[in-house]
């Protein structure tokens, strides 16, 4: 079975800071994904940045990058020079391919506050 | 913008009841996926459909099905809803098989929020 832990139930960090966001995840399978997904107060869920388990290379999305680290199961997510728009629930998510079953097995979240 | 669509926005109706949930994929997606988000659960898969076929399922209760349509557009239909129901219903969307990064990438709807009074 597939589960991610998100262990931080909530952070406040300054504006322009930059941000760390714990993820942690366990499958046995050696071909995964993992994702990290913005969900604001308006309740959308945004997609922010992905990586696969095989990918050579962190993956970076402007702001956002993924600290990738294999051995210790972990998929950071980091965003650099932290805005108020920033504030919302982060949710780090894991796909494990099964015959075409894609579905997403999701962590509980971080709730994200970014102090003026 | 996404590019999936959802509708209704919200919705508000009793127990006993049964409603219709629907989602348009982004263009080009013949993946579709549902997920249940409540308070006490978190966020759920529900079910997976890919090109009318239904693929996966998961955490979804005998009261609930779906489908998908020629035009790939999905509904999901909730019956004899009971007051646990009430959450925030996503679609979600990707490129289906296929090895390339992008078909991998789920990207959701804004969302159906369902109320049961």
């Amino acid at each position: 079975a597939q589960k991610i832990t998100q262990t931080q139930p909530g952070m406040f960090v300054q504006e322009k800071e930059a941000v760390t966001l714990d993820c942690t995840y366990d499958t046995s399978d050696p071909s995964y994904g993992l994702f990290w997904y913005k969900q604001p107060s308006s309740g959308e869920m945004i997609f922010l940045i992905y990586q696969g388990s095989y990918d050579q290379q962190n993956a970076t999305e402007g702001r956002y990058s993924l600290n990738f680290q294999k051995a210790r199961k972990s998929a950071n997510l980091v965003i650099s020079a932290s805005q108020l728009g920033d504030s919302a629930m982060y949710f780090c998510a894991m796909r494990v391919s099964n015959f075409g079953n894609e579905k997403l097995t999701f962590g509980t979240g971080t709730r994200l506050t970014i102090i003026p | 913008d996404s590019g999936v669509t959802q509708t209704p926005k919200h919705l508000i109706t009793a127990t006993g009841q049964r409603v219709t949930l629907r989602c348009s994929p982004r263009s080009g997606d013949l993946s579709v996926y549902w997920y249940q988000q409540s308070l006490d659960q978190g966020l759920q898969f529900l079910i997976q459909y890919y090109n009318g076929e239904e693929r996966a399922k998961g955490n979804i209760l005998e009261r609930f099905s779906a489908q998908q349509f020629p035009d790939l557009h999905s509904e999901l239909n909730l019956s004899s809803l009971e007051l646990g129901d009430s959450a925030l219903y996503f679609c979600a969307s990707s490129g289906g098989q296929g090895e390339s990064r992008s078909s991998y990438e789920q990207y959701f709807g804004p969302g159906t929020r369902l109320t049961v009074t």
